[in-house]
């Protein structure tokens, strides 16, 4: 089975602080996104990523950066946390870009922005 | 108006329903239909992936894709307490994911 692994569940932080959210995954999979998930409003995509040392901003960037040094590992990083910042984020990766196939999900970071 | 529109919801059956959970999409581009399960307070899981319009089972589950509509089902017979949970559907275009907003069961024994 595939699996994604987010560092932390539950992370509280203060506001201005850098914040990094770290996703391994397992599968050798080419493609791997970072998503924030709030009430009413659904998956938004951050950023993702084709491949080692590649990015790509996703709809909602403002105020995240990416790195992915590793092919298995992709770390979102809240530059300078904000209160609007709170929310669920969620990693998933998944085969290259053409091969059409579906996205898997790690747990989740549940994080707090105080 | 969202690429993908997804029933809203919540939905509230009784154990042993029949339950119905249906999406429609604008994009014909999209190749690709999957259905995921969230459980509260954690990640999506992948439930049903499929590649073409028709009908696909999985024990309890069936997927349903139309493509000339522009609508996918997901249909969960003698549903079960433990299949409480949001579901969302999702479309893939290039590696690339869309996701409705979810739909809430709630399935009373």
């Amino acid at each position: 089975d595939v699996k994604v692994t987010q560092s932390s569940r539950y992370l509280v932080k203060r506001t201005g602080e850098k914040v990094f959210l770290e996703c391994v995954q397992d599968m050798d999979h080419e493609n791997m996104f970072w998503y924030r998930q709030d009430p009413g409003l659904g998956l938004r995509l951050i950023y993702f990523s084709y491949d080692v040392k590649m990015k790509e901003k996703g709809d909602i960037p403002e105020g995240y950066s990416v790195s992915r040094e590793k092919k298995e590992r992709f770390s979102l990083i809240l530059e300078s946390a904000s209160t609007n910042q709170t929310s669920m984020y969620l990693c998933a990766s998944s085969f290259y870009e053409s091969s059409n196939q579906p996205q898997h999900f790690g747990d989740g970071t549940r994080l707090s922005i105080l | 108006q969202k690429e993908v529109e997804q029933d809203p919801g919540p939905l509230s059956v009784p154990e042993g329903a029949i339950v119905s959970l249906n999406c429609t999409y604008s994009n014909s581009a999209f190749q690709y239909f999957m259905w995921y399960r969230q459980y509260s307070r954690k990640g999506p899981e992948l439930l049903m992936y499929t590649y073409s319009s028709g009908n696909k089972e999985d024990g309890r589950f069936t997927a349903q894709v139309d493509k000339s509509s522009k609508y996918i089902s997901l249909f969960i017979r003698d549903s079960q307490p433990s299949d409480s949970a949001t579901y969302l559907c999702a479309m893939g275009d290039a590696g690339k994911s869309t996701f409705g907003d979810g739909t809430t069961l709630t399935v009373k024994p």
